[in-house]
């Protein structure tokens, strides 16, 4: 149980375009997304909350209107990166809030922008 | 401000040489404290929650534990294919980010057979 996945699981766009990023738990419904960063050798860093049916919770120094999410259902969340430039390459984790306060994550999406 | 602080950063063992690993954390208010695995391309794949000082959980060769100001994962008779990188990451009972997790910068861990 408690399986979450993500699409694409890598992508190369070219600078300028934008990407979609789709999360979503399978076998259990999640109103509460969260979107994670990661770059190489690091942690994973914070980069907003997704409740479903409402506007997402975006952590300090992050744009939101460069980062789009939009968390329809409960059981998916799309994080959209908008106008992508080389220095939004990184690994993108979403998770999901099981029934518990655990947090399930997905299998991540590199995103690589040239 | 919480603050997550893993050691050691990198650390290598013998197939069968246990160890263990620190997480040391300030939270205003614990509501948890996790560990979980992460390989290399791979997204946190989740081990423990653990709630108050005192609690201890197990699953097959690995072992947490936790006081008010830290938490040890240990490893006992590690195999190659413990090799990872543990993460540890707080939940704060009063976050402004509500269930996020503050997450430490990991411990790699290799086992050489």
């Amino acid at each position: 149980g408690a399986v979450v996945s993500q699409h694409p699981s890598w992508v190369i766009c070219k600078s300028g375009t934008s990407v979609k990023i789709e999360c979503r738990s399978l076998d259990f419904q999640a109103t509460t997304m969260f979107w994670y960063r990661q770059f190489p050798k690091q942690s994973l860093m914070l980069m907003a909350t997704s409740n479903e049916g409402s506007k997402a919770t975006y952590e300090q120094g992050v744009e939101k209107d460069k980062f789009l999410i939009n968390h329809a259902s409960l059981t998916l969340s799309t994080l959209t990166v908008t106008s992508a430039h080389p220095e939004d390459s990184s690994f993108y984790i979403c998770s999901a809030l099981g029934q518990g306060i655990e947090q399930y994550f997905g299998p991540g999406t590199r995103l690589t922008v040239t | 401000e919480d603050q997550v602080t893993q050691s050691p950063e990198a650390l290598r063992l013998q197939e069968g040489e246990s160890s263990s690993l620190n997480c040391s954390y300030t939270v205003s208010g614990l509501r948890g404290l996790f560990w979980y695995r992460q390989d290399p391309g791979k997204g946190p794949e989740f081990l423990f929650t653990l709630y108050s000082a005192g609690e201890e959980k197990e699953k097959e060769r690995l072992k947490a534990t936790l006081t008010k100001k830290e938490s040890f994962l240990h490893i006992t008779a590690p195999k190659p294919e413990d090799s990872a990188t543990y993460l540890c990451a707080v939940q704060a009972r009063n976050s402004n980010s509500g269930y996020a997790l503050n997450f430490g910068k990991g411990t790699s861990l290799l086992v050489t057979p």
